[in-house]
């Protein structure tokens, strides 16, 4: 498998306010990472895919400009909710894949919940 | 575009056995997971099925059917601490590592 951490676990922040959320692939070189959204009681949505060194692809429907995220490294790739919103408010989880892993296995952060007042 | 159906929620007693299906309509196909994942947590991985049959692993057991598009999750000898969400996820043709989720089987295991 792989270890993968995010953080911050979790964070509040008022309306308006930016947030960066880390997630590192803790063992392994991950040349993809993802990041999902969730919302209560629904599965997980792809909001785009982030490869070490290039831009991210975004999901139909997710603002670029909103959800800034950079891949700097094979071990850290960065999601930046802009301006956030209540409406942002949800769990957002990072998943790697790639490298030696077997095709399309993800393995999953922990996961950040954020909250926006 | 993907379509991946599961039911919403099942309830079993403990000991007991259930299966969980999952059918799915994809811009082809490369292989189907299952992973749990517990309220507020990250999902985990249970199993992976690229070729028809049953895989089976434990208490759990995965089935496939390419020529269906149908999947399930068998989870024997139920335990409390199996309550929680399994997703289905299939992963179609390319080379870009995406999985496309269907919205998740809650499983209430009850005493």
């Amino acid at each position: 498998g792989a270890v993968v951490s995010q953080h911050p676990s979790w964070v509040i922040c008022k309306s308006g306010t930016s947030v960066k959320i880390e997630c590192r692939s803790l063992d392994f070189q991950a040349t993809t990472m993802f990041w999902y959204r969730q919302f209560p009681k629904q599965s997980l949505m792809l909001m785009a895919t982030s490869n070490e060194g290039s831009k991210a692809t975004y999901e139909q429907g997710v603002e670029k400009d909103k959800f800034l995220i950079n891949h700097a490294s094979l071990t850290l790739s960065t999601l930046t909710v802009t301006s956030a919103h209540p409406e942002d408010s949800s769990f957002y989880i990072c998943s790697v894949s790639g490298g030696r892993l077997r095709a399309n296995e993800q393995f999953f952060g922990p996961g950040t919940r954020l909250t926006v007042l | 575009g993907q379509n991946i159906d599961q039911p919403t929620e099942m309830t079993a007693t403990e000991g007991a056995i259930v299966q969980i299906n999952c059918t799915y309509q994809t811009s082809g196909f490369n292989g189907l997971f299952w992973y749990q994942q517990h309220a507020g947590e990250a999902p985990t991985f249970l199993s992976y099925n690229v070729l028809d049959g049953l895989e089976e692993k434990g208490r759990f057991s995965s089935f496939l059917s390419r020529s269906k598009g149908y999947s399930y999750l068998l989870l024997k000898e139920l335990q409390m601490k199996d309550s929680a969400s399994y997703l289905c996820a299939a992963v179609p043709r390319g080379g870009d590592y995406k999985l496309s989720f269907g919205a998740g089987t809650t499983v209430t295991v009850r005493a």
